[in-house]
């Protein structure tokens, strides 16, 4: 069975400093893995996506990285603002197309001032 | 700006009544998409559409209907048969092929 795993399940940090979170995972065939943000009450908006030769994507203070040997990625967040307070959701996606994402049950980030 | 919008952003449920989430997109996407979440779980899908008048049932289709009349709507009926409704509905589009998915803003479902 397909399966993505995050953590940790919740996080509190003070702004300015960095954070790393985690997404093992189990799906098979491997095709792209995705990262999203979502805002309390709001819609997943994508901020990476890695297919299996990519090693590592930045987008802003954001750096995704992939082992797709081992089967884990992590998001670091690079001097954490008050904004990245949300829920960040890991997305695995099977070859056998775009119906078949398999979605972490992410894990929620507390910046405090 | 293109994007998706989803509406009501709150809506209500009397028992046995059905109810209908509206999905528009401007984004000239193939594909579209209805998840479900609930609180400490990953988005479930209910149904997806890649092509106007089809669609295919998702992971927990039982207790929902849906329509592609237009390549931009893709409407969502909870009906009396979907026992537990109270949810957060997400639509979704993306372009065919295994591509990153652009959300809506949700529609917050509730029982009174």
């Amino acid at each position: 069975k397909n399966q993505v795993e995050q953590s940790p399940q919740s996080l509190i940090i003070l702004e300015g400093k960095n954070c790393t979170l985690q997404c093992n995972y189990t799906v098979s065939p491997f095709s792209n893995l995705r990262w999203y943000k979502q805002d309390t009450g709001r819609g997943p908006v994508s901020l990476t996506i890695m297919t299996f030769s990519e090693n590592t994507k930045s987008n802003g203070r954001y750096t995704a990285t992939l082992d797709a040997d081992t089967k884990q990625s992590s998001l670091h967040i690079t001097a954490s603002q008050l904004s990245d307070s949300a829920s960040y959701i890991c997305v695995v996606s099977a070859q056998s197309g775009y119906s078949t994402l398999t979605f972490g049950k992410g894990t929620m980030l507390l910046v405090s001032p | 700006d293109g994007g998706i919008t989803q509406s009501p952003k709150y809506l209500f449920r009397k028992e046995g009544q059905n109810v209908t989430l509206s999905c528009e997109q401007n984004l000239n996407h193939d594909a579209m998409y209805w998840y479900r979440q609930d609180p400490g779980q990953g988005l479930r899908l209910i149904y997806y559409s890649q092509i106007v008048n089809d669609f295919q049932k998702g992971d927990i289709a039982e207790g929902y209907s849906v329509s592609r009349e237009k390549k931009e709507s893709f409407p969502l009926t909870v009906t009396s048969a979907q026992k537990n409704p109270t949810a957060f509905y997400l639509c979704a589009s993306s372009t065919l092929g295994n591509q990153p998915q652009h959300f809506g803003d949700g529609t917050r479902l509730s029982i009174l």
